[in-house]
C-alpha cells in the first residue's frame, strides 16, 4: 500500500539553530502534503499545506518565516524549523493522498512523525 | 473554532464486548469522516473511512456509522481485544484534502 515516510524520527537540538524535517512519498506522486503538529495529550493540529512547485499556505496562526516549507518535487516535502526554542518541541506529522481515483476510501497516509526536543 | 469534537476523553471496556467511539462535527461540507488509529510517538494508522453519501462502512471487526441529519459518526468495534487499546482520532475530510482531528479517545481493552 502507499506508504509516506519522514526523516528523522528523534531530533535534539541547540535553542536558535534550525532544524529539517523530511516527507517523502514512496511509491506515489504527491502534488499536495500536509504538515500537522501534536502536542503532548492533545489533537492533530494542521499547520499548512505544501504544495509541489508553488508557495506553501498557512494555516491562521502558523508563523511562515518559523515553519518553512518547501515542495521540491512530486515525492518530496521538508519543514524547516528555523530559529527554534524550546516552545517549537511538538511531534510533527506528514500526510500525503495519492487522489481520490488511487484512494476511494478519501484516506491520508501519514508518516512515522518526527520528535523534536529544543534545549 | 474545533469543527470535530470527541466528548470522550477515555473509554474502558472488557475484552470481547463492544466498544463504541462517537464524534460530532459541525461542517455539513465534510465529504469523507475517517477514523484513526495511533500510539504514542508514532503517526496515525488509517483504519476505517465513511463518505458523506453513506451511513455504514463494515470492514471486519471495525464498523463506522454516519447521520448526517445529527452530524455524528460512531465507530463500533466487536469484539474488542487487548490490541486496540490505543488512542483513536476521528477525522473529517475536506474537498480539498485538509483533516480537522477530534481531540482523541483513548481506549483501554481490559483482559
Amino acid at each position: 500500500g502507499a506508504v509516506v515516510s519522514q526523516h528523522p524520527s528523534r531530533v535534539i537540538c541547540k535553542s536558535g539553530t534550525s532544524v529539517k524535517i523530511e516527507c517523502r512519498s514512496l511509491d506515489f506522486q504527491a502534488t499536495t502534503m500536509f504538515w500537522y503538529r501534536q502536542f503532548p495529550k492533545q489533537s492533530l493540529m494542521l499547520m499548512a499545506t505544501s504544495n509541489e512547485g508553488s508557495k506553501a499556505t498557512y494555516e491562521q496562526g502558523v508563523e511562515k518565516d518559523k515553519f518553512l516549507i518547501n515542495h521540491a518535487s512530486l515525492t518530496l516535502s521538508t519543514l524547516t524549523v528555523t530559529s527554534a526554542h524550546p516552545e517549537d518541541s511538538s511531534f510533527y506529522i506528514c500526510s500525503a493522498s495519492p487522489g481520490q481515483s488511487l484512494m476511494p476510501t478519501g484516506e491520508l497516509f501519514f508518516g512515522e512523525g518526527s520528535r523534536l526536543t529544543v534545549l | 473554532d474545533q469543527q470535530v469534537k470527541q466528548n470522550s476523553p477515555s473509554l474502558s471496556v472488557q475484552e470481547g464486548r463492544i466498544s463504541i467511539l462517537n464524534c460530532d462535527y459541525t461542517n455539513s461540507m465534510f465529504d469523507y469522516f475517517l477514523w484513526y488509529k495511533k500510539y504514542p510517538a508514532e503517526g496515525p494508522t488509517f483504519l476505517i473511512s465513511i463518505s458523506s453519501i453513506k451511513d455504514k462502512n463494515e470492514d471486519g471487526r471495525f464498523t463506522v456509522f454516519l447521520n448526517k441529519s445529527a452530524k455524528h459518526l460512531s465507530l463500533h468495534i466487536v469484539p474488542s481485544q487487548p490490541g486496540d487499546s490505543a488512542v483513536y482520532f476521528c477525522a473529517a475530510r475536506s474537498n480539498d484534502y485538509k483533516l480537522s482531528f477530534g481531540a482523541g479517545t483513548t481506549v483501554t481493552v481490559r483482559a
